[in-house]
């Protein structure tokens, strides 16, 4: 059975920062890519970054320069750096697993996710 | 980058009825387009993928068209756990992916 597991969350002053951690079992880690997506009170998801088998990184607009993706195939591990923290960033945050690499025909989507975990920004 | 626009943003309907909630993107995105359930404090869920494949183990009551700029979700017969948001989610330019701003559907 496929699982991701968040944890890391919680209190954080603005201009702090905060690691956040996804545990994955049930699928071979490394052959997959992986992603995080949030979701602020009452809102919608936004897709937050993604990082390939081979460790390349993508960040939308809105985060690059402050959060870093990274993973740790060895410990079936995700993990998300957060810096320089806004109240703008508090939200749900949700580990999730995209295609396997190689995707086939249309396989790009997120199938499994976890149950999120809370970030709050705030003095 | 590309921009998804769902419609409507909010709709009531009855048990039985069909419902379609429609998803526009600002660029040609051919197929690569995915669905998403989200019901109240839980993560979403993948329904449909590649605009209309039906994810393993979602009801055949839920249905997916489209390609290019315009796509659909239709829920033949709309059942009472169908409460829920409902996400497109473009992957045209993956693994970089846009989610449209949902649209919460309610049972009268």
């Amino acid at each position: 059975e496929v699982q991701l597991v968040e944890s890391g969350g919680g209190l954080v002053q603005p201009g702090g920062s905060l690691r956040l951690s996804c545990a994955a079992s049930g699928f071979t880690f490394s052959s997959y890519e992986m992603h995080w997506v949030r979701q602020a009170t009452g809102k919608g998801l936004e897709w937050v970054s993604a990082i390939g088998t081979t460790g390349d990184t993508y960040y939308p607009g809105s985060v690059k320069g402050r959060f870093t993706i990274s993973r740790e195939n060895a410990k079936n591990s995700l993990y998300l750096q957060m810096n320089s923290l806004r109240a703008g960033d508090t939200a749900v945050y949700y580990c999730a697993r995209g295609p396997r690499v190689p995707a086939g025909m249309g396989e790009y989507y997120l199938d499994y996710w976890g149950q999120g975990i809370l970030v709050t920004v705030s003095s | 980058d590309i921009q998804m626009t769902q419609s409507p943003s909010s709709l009531s309907a009855s048990v039985g009825d069909r419902v379609t909630i429609t998803c526009r993107a600002s660029q040609s995105i051919s197929r690569y387009l995915n669905w998403y359930q989200q019901k109240p404090g839980k993560a979403p869920k993948l329904l449909i993928y590649a605009a209309s494949s039906l994810q393993s183990g979602v009801p055949s009551r839920f249905s997916g068209s489209g390609s290019g700029t315009d796509f659909t979700l239709t829920i033949s017969s709309l059942q009472p756990e169908d409460l829920a948001t409902y996400y497109c989610q473009q992957s045209y330019s993956t693994p970089v992916y846009t989610f449209g701003q949902g649209t919460k559907l309610e049972i009268k």
